[in-house]
């Protein structure tokens, strides 16, 4: 699986969007790419994934751009329960369930 | 609906000892997997089971072991205990191993070893 890079820490205003951003340059045609998150002292909870469209669910949107390269998580909202980390994750669509998580994003929201 | 579950919640080991911790998915799903967390970092795959045989296993050394039982129930196993051993176990349950299929966590077991 293709590896990630995300910055360490980013903080966002309460109600605002928060944009995080993702790349993974070696990313390979068959792999998507996820969102997890993780709030202090739980498991981690999926958020979204996608291949090349853009997707949004109620949680978030992503954008994943043409060449595949590089995504952004977009938090339209964010609230105080939005801090956590969060995580990009590459992986082949198929393989079999592991989850390569690298060190993540710590997103702290501030009223 | 319950989602996974793991026990114990907590639980202090002496260097050398065994432990056993216990996972069990959400109902009707086939496959578990197994993460270790350490302080500061993000998960590392351990072990993945389906259908109770192994399908994944991550590099970690022969004294982690696991299995998955009729129920899918899982237990993790890790004999002669080190220091480093002390981390967050994460068990994660979904429908099936392949393909997409979102995976769900439990809350850990937070081991500590003395």
């Amino acid at each position: 699986d293709a590896k990630t890079t995300q910055p360490p820490s980013m903080d966002c205003a309460e109600g605002r969007a928060a944009n995080l951003p993702c790349n993974h340059s070696t990313i390979s045609g068959n792999e998507y790419v996820y969102w997890y998150r993780q709030i202090h002292s739980q498991g981690p909870q999926y958020i979204i994934h996608g291949l090349k469209n853009n997707e949004t669910n109620e949680m978030a949107s992503l954008i994943i751009t043409e060449d595949r390269k590089s995504s952004t998580l977009i938090l339209p909202h964010a609230t105080l329960r939005d801090t956590a980390v969060y995580y990009c994750i590459v992986r082949v669509l198929g393989s079999w369930g592991k989850l390569q998580f690298g060190a993540g994003t710590q997103v702290v929201v501030t009223p | 609906d319950a989602g996974v579950t793991q026990s114990p919640t907590h639980l202090i080991k002496t260097r050398g000892q065994h432990v056993t911790l216990r996972c069990s998915p959400i109902s009707g799903h086939k496959s578990v997997s197994w993460y270790q967390q350490v302080l500061g970092q993000g998960p590392q795959f351990i072990f993945q089971y389906y259908e109770k045989e192994e399908r994944g296993r991550g590099n970690f050394p022969d004294r982690f072991s696991a299995r998955q039982f009729p129920n899918y129930s899982s237990e993790l196993n890790v004999n002669a205990l080190l220091l480093g051993d002390s981390a967050l176990y994460l068990c994660a349950s979904s429908l099936w191993s392949a393909g997409y299929n979102e995976q769900f966590f439990g809350p850990g077991t937070r081991l500590t070893v003395l």
